[in-house]
């Protein structure tokens, strides 16, 4: 069963940061990579950035550029979220999800699945 | 402004049919996957690749694109589809993703 678990809640400082670890189990590690994303309380989903855990690809969305970091250990089929100089605004669940893809007809797709738990950071002083 | 526009809300009388669309001009391009989420529960995927559904979901899901809106229908919408549908593709801008703002679906 392929599964993504994620750490649990973190409470932090405004200025701090903080480093989330989503460990995938259930298949080829190397072979998927692996998105981030957040949701803020009542509102909508927020793509953060993807890894490539078979190399040291990364790619953030240019909100988070300079701030978040995207990190893997492949000996413990881990990936690690950090993100620096947290605000009230970064208070979210952040979610890791498996990249899955196919080309169709010449077209292509991508989907995200499995999902981890969520981990519920809140930034407050 | 978003690349992915939904409607916030919409409506349905149980066992009734219900269209959810996602508009924008990536969609031309690249295939839509859907996502529902009920409260306080992580997102689930229900389609990809524009109208294949994963297993485990019922069948009365389906998906269909025309020009730059995806849609998701539910065909005989049943109380536990009332949830938060979220639509995502690839982004405009370099290798990027993006979401959609999210639908309320209620049935009635």
């Amino acid at each position: 069963q392929v599964r993504l678990v994620q750490s649990g809640t973190e409470v932090k400082k405004p200025g701090a940061s903080v480093k989330i670890s989503c460990k995938a189990s259930g298949y080829a590690f190397t072979r998927h990579w692996m998105h981030w994303v957040r949701q803020v309380p009542g509102q909508g989903f927020e793509w953060m950035g993807v890894i490539n855990p078979s190399g040291e690809t990364t790619s953030y969305a240019q909100k988070f550029q300079g701030r978040v970091a995207m990190t893997w250990d492949t000996s413990t089929n881990t990936d690690y979220m950090q993100l620096s100089s947290l605000t009230s605004e970064d208070t979210a669940v952040y979610y890791c999800a498996r990249d899955n893809s196919m080309v169709r007809e010449g077209i292509s797709g991508w989907w995200f699945d499995p999902w981890g738990q969520g981990t519920l950071v809140t930034v407050s002083s | 402004s978003s690349e992915l526009t939904q409607d916030p809300a919409v409506s349905v009388a149980l066992g009734q049919t219900v269209r959810i669309t996602c508009q924008g001009d990536i969609l031309r391009t690249y295939y839509s996957s859907w996502y529902q989420q009920r409260p306080g529960q992580a997102p689930v995927l229900v389609l990809y690749a524009e109208n294949n559904r994963p297993s485990g979901i019922p069948d009365r899901f389906s998906g269909s694109r025309s020009g730059n809106t995806a849609s998701l229908t539910i065909t005989g919408a049943q109380a536990e589809d009332e949830a938060d549908y979220y639509c995502n593709s690839r982004g405009i801008t370099g290798f990027s993703w993006v979401f959609g703002g999210g639908t309320k679906l209620t049935v009635l």
